[in-house]
């Protein structure tokens, strides 16, 4: 079957470094997106990765090794506007989304 | 640039009655995605659109459910016969599938179905 992890939820200071990690087992692997979603609102696309290593977009970085199956997503300078889920999902052999149940992240001042 | 619209915002119906749920994706994108989520989950993917045709659905999806994308732009998705069980947020999302195999999705806000 087809598996994505992450953890339910991580708490965090404001203006620290929190990193919120995936490990999937997919049929196939086309790439790896990252979503932020705001409690009641959509998903917003943060990061897309297909080749290891890490990309750096601002505070936010992500990084993915394929051989692991493994992916991070690195929140640095953390804001309270931070808060929120954060959503790993997996392109499959058939270039379908596999979606993990997010890792809801809690910043305290 | 307008993104992705959905209407309504919210919906509450009663056990048995028919909704119907419209999105309306970024202009220029010729994909469009349905998926469900309650909360505490990520979306459970239901249906997609490239341009007009209908090119998945999801072994999940009853007979209760349908899409359609008439025109390739805007999409409806109705359920009949509402069950609580239905109660959930309701996602459409569009994309632009170009020249690369993978598409990035763009989410509306979502329905809110509350079935009582």
């Amino acid at each position: 079957g087809q598996n994505i992890d992450q953890p339910t939820e991580m708490t965090a200071t404001e203006g620290a470094i929190v990193q919120i990690n995936c490990t999937y087992q997919t049929s196939g692997f086309n790439g790896l997106f990252w979503y932020q979603q705001h409690a009641g609102e959509a998903p917003t696309f943060l990061s897309y990765n297909v080749l290891d290593g890490l990309e750096e977009k601002g505070r936010f970085s992500s990084f993915l090794s394929r051989s692991k199956g493994y992916s991070y997503l690195l929140l640095k300078e953390l804001q309270m506007k931070d808060s929120a889920s954060y959503l790993c999902a997996v392109v499959d052999s058939n270039y379908q989304l596999i979606w993990g149940a997010g890792t809801k992240l809690i910043i305290k001042p | 640039d307008t993104g992705v619209s959905q209407d309504p915002r919210h919906k509450i119906t009663k056990r048995g009655q028919n909704v119907t749920f419209r999105c309306d994706p970024i202009s220029e994108h010729n994909r469009l995605y349905w998926y469900r989520q309650t909360l505490g989950q990520g979306p459970e993917f239901l249906t997609y659109f490239q341009n007009e045709a209908q090119l998945e659905k999801s072994r999940l999806l009853s007979d209760r459910f349908s899409a359609e994308r008439p025109k390739g732009s805007f999409s409806t998705l109705e359920i009949q016969r509402t069950e609580q069980g239905d109660s959930a947020m309701y996602l459409c999302a569009s994309s632009l599938l170009g020249l690369a195999e993978v598409d990035t999705q763009y989410f509306g806000p979502g329905t809110r179905l509350t079935v009582l």
